[in-house]
């Protein structure tokens, strides 16, 4: 039951930027911060982008995020083949006191 | 650095109840600053949010699964705790414990996370 909404897929070749769009409402992306989060195949995710656009410490610049409205986006320059893995975003959501994720994306390179 | 280890059955029958424990080393679950939660991922799925506690026993849990999920805090173990209830197949997921940001930036990110468990509802 996510609220915010990713494409299934997407892809490019290697050096080339990829984006990823999430789609939500104001109760969520609007009104509070958006994270995202890389799982590569058969680990627990890990965080890469928190508050908008800030970047833990060790994730490479080449991630970095942006929200307009009731949407934000993951961009990731510069792709390397370890980068191919399962990308969701997510955010606390106001109306239902609680976090929610995307649907997950698949980024293949 | 934080470490987060979560335990618990492999195998659960359904309609019995699921006990998992996260056991957190580097770190204190007395912490001001972060709520520790669940989020579990069926196999092939996305990410599920199941909730959230703070040391001081405050909850916040997913409305889906509110009815049947009881979150718990012991910070003399330096643990946190889950129990499912009335278990079906469709809770069979990789049950993940994590390290959730207390809401003082307003993010509520997770930046530290278990491996992960397996939890297979079957009789």
């Amino acid at each position: 039951q996510s609220m915010l909404t990713q494409p299934p897929s997407a892809s490019a070749t290697p050096g080339e930027r990829v984006t990823i769009s999430c789609s939500g409402s104001r109760s969520n992306i609007a009104d509070n911060f958006v994270n995202w989060y890389q799982q590569l195949p058969e680990t627990a995710p890990k965080l890469v982008i928190y508050s908008d656009f800030r970047r833990p410490s060790g994730v490479p610049d080449r991630f970095s995020g942006s929200k307009s409205g009731t949407s934000a986006s993951l961009a990731i320059s510069g792709l390397q083949s370890d980068d191919e893995a399962d990308y969701f975003c997510a955010a606390w959501d106001a109306d239902l006191n609680g976090y929610v994720f995307g649907t997950g994306t698949k980024v293949t390179v | 650095q934080v470490q987060l280890q979560e335990s618990g059955p492999g195998l659960v029958r359904p309609s019995e109840t699921l006990s998992l424990t996260c056991t957190v080393s580097g770190g204190s679950v007395s912490t001001t600053r972060y709520y520790w939660g669940w989020v579990r991922q069926a196999p092939g799925k996305g990410l599920e949010w199941i909730g959230c506690i703070y040391y001081s026993g405050n909850t916040y849990r997913s409305p889906s699964l509110e009815s049947r999920l009881i979150i718990s805090v012991d910070t003399s173990k330096n643990q946190f705790s889950l129990k499912l209830s009335s278990l079906t197949a469709a809770d069979t997921a990789i049950y993940y414990c994590a390290r959730q940001e207390g809401g003082v930036s307003g993010s509520y990110h997770h930046d530290s996370w278990g491996p992960g468990t397996l939890v297979t509802v079957s009789s």
